[in-house]
């Protein structure tokens, strides 16, 4: 592995159904981040974690829950699906340091029925 | 509320040309701006600015940042269709890790 790896690539589900977004990165890096991308809004964030153990809400959380039991893993959960929530979903990670850019995943596009 | 502003929405131009790119932002607490370029998944990291007027610079592409004013502008020169991309302006805040995204530009280069 190289950089930050998603999965699912693409999902289709029914609504009510829970659903859990994989991510995984290499880089040891400290904060990682997940972001959903809406035509016309850019990217908003969800949640996010500047170090293992820890997490935080970003601008739109509700409906998605977070954890981060080690530093390479950060999964995104869907305990409810409902049709607002298909989007497209990046995870990204970073150093966490003041002056460290955040590097993205590429993506898992989830359509909620 | 904080929000982070790009111009034009889409723009159409031809190879060769020299395109400008703008990013407002009004957000609190403003540590850094950064650029990204989006082509068909993940976006990709071109520049961060934290200090005004200095000019960050990588091959054809350049940017710099007006904290006075609250803008950025991304110019790439001699515009190839490689370039054509969404390119993301967002705003970092200290204290906050909620960086905020514009919506973006989209840029398309035609041969």
């Amino acid at each position: 592995i190289a950089g930050i790896t998603q999965a699912p690539t693409s999902q289709i589900l029914a609504a009510g159904r829970r659903m859990t977004l994989r991510c995984t990165q290499d880089m040891r890096h400290n904060a990682m981040y997940w972001y959903r991308q809406d035509l016309g809004l850019g990217l908003r964030l969800i949640h996010y974690s500047n170090t293992a153990g820890t997490t935080g809400k970003g601008e739109v959380p509700d409906g998605y829950s977070v954890s981060r039991a080690n530093t390479d893993d950060f999964p995104l959960t869907l305990a409810s699906a409902v049709p607002s929530q298909t989007s497209v979903y990046f995870c990204a990670s970073s150093l966490g340091l003041a002056g460290a850019p955040q590097y993205f995943g590429p993506g898992t596009r989830l359509t909620v029925l | 509320e904080d929000k982070v502003v790009q111009s034009p929405l889409s723009l159409v131009v031809h190879e060769g040309d020299t395109v400008t790119l703008n990013c407002s932002y009004e957000v609190t607490n403003f540590r850094s701006l950064l650029w990204y370029k989006q082509e068909k998944k993940a976006p990709t990291f071109l520049f961060m600015l934290t200090s005004s007027g200095i000019e960050k610079k990588s091959g054809r592409l350049s940017s710099i940042l007006d904290k006075k004013e609250l803008f950025s502008i991304l110019n790439i020169t001699a515009t190839q269709t490689g370039d054509s991309a969404v390119y993301l302006c967002a705003v970092e805040r200290f204290g906050n890790n909620d960086m905020r995204f514009g919506a973006g530009t989209r840029l398309t280069v035609k041969p």
